[in-house]
């Protein structure tokens, strides 16, 4: 199980933000990921393997962790960063994946 | 580039079945494992299952066993969802995913668009 906090970030344009994913057990730092979802819109990734990025994700968005608890952090937000945090585990045996339940990142 | 394109919005009956089709392109569609996520009306993101295009093997959240069916035509690079027994609490967006496999493993590096499933009388 995945949690996340807090519910809702409540911030300002430049500020930066700090998300938390916390897993109810020590997990693969390979297993962890993140996306972000805008209203009306499909997720997109923005992390993989607990701090990766893919090509063209912008480098203020930043992941660390390790164990149980992970964290997603913004270095300054921009005003289309303003969306819903998903943080994404797989486990294995049987195969499968499970997100958290998200962090709603809004202007202040 | 890569893409998702997947069928359009359903409407069906409590106890129906949906099919929902997702076509790939711009990558060698063997290569890449394919998700199918979902997400309720102003809810979270939930795994369905997984089908590996290669193969036709499939894995499933034990919430859909036995009434999910994943499927795929190589011939079209095209997948396939099958939900059986439709309640209304399976309303939702669909979504078809690309697994990162060897590019970003363990996670999902493009997505469909969705396609909307309503559940309705």
């Amino acid at each position: 199980v995945l949690t996340q906090s807090p519910g809702t970030l409540s911030l300002s344009p430049g500020e930066r933000a700090t998300l938390s994913c916390r897993a109810s057990q020590s997990v693969g730092s390979t297993y962890l990921a993140w996306c972000q979802q805008k209203p009306g819109q499909a997720p997109r990734l923005l992390i993989y393997g607990a701090y990766w990025r893919p090509t063209g994700i912008p480098d203020r968005f930043s992941g660390s962790g390790s164990g149980t608890d992970f964290t997603l952090t913004i270095s300054r937000l921009e005003p289309e960063d303003f969306a819903v945090y998903y943080c994404q585990l797989y486990i294995d045996s049987p195969p499968r994946w499970t997100f958290g339940q998200g962090t709603k990142v809004e202007i202040k | 580039q890569v893409q998702l394109v997947q069928s359009g919005a359903e409407v069906k009956k409590p106890g129906a079945s949906v099919k929902v089709s997702c076509k790939a392109s711009g990558y060698i569609f063997s290569d890449y494992y394919m998700q199918w996520v979902r997400q309720a009306p102003g809810q979270g993101l939930e795994w369905m299952g997984r089908i590996t295009p290669r193969t036709g093997d499939t894995d499933f959240a034990q919430k859909f066993q036995g009434r999910v069916t994943m499927t795929r035509d190589t011939s079209i690079n095209t997948i396939y969802m099958d939900l059986r027994s439709l309640r209304y609490d399976d309303t939702a967006v669909y979504y078809c995913v690309r697994d990162g496999t060897s590019d970003t493993p363990y996670a999902f590096d493009v997505w469909g668009p969705g396609t909307m499933v309503t559940v309705s009388s």
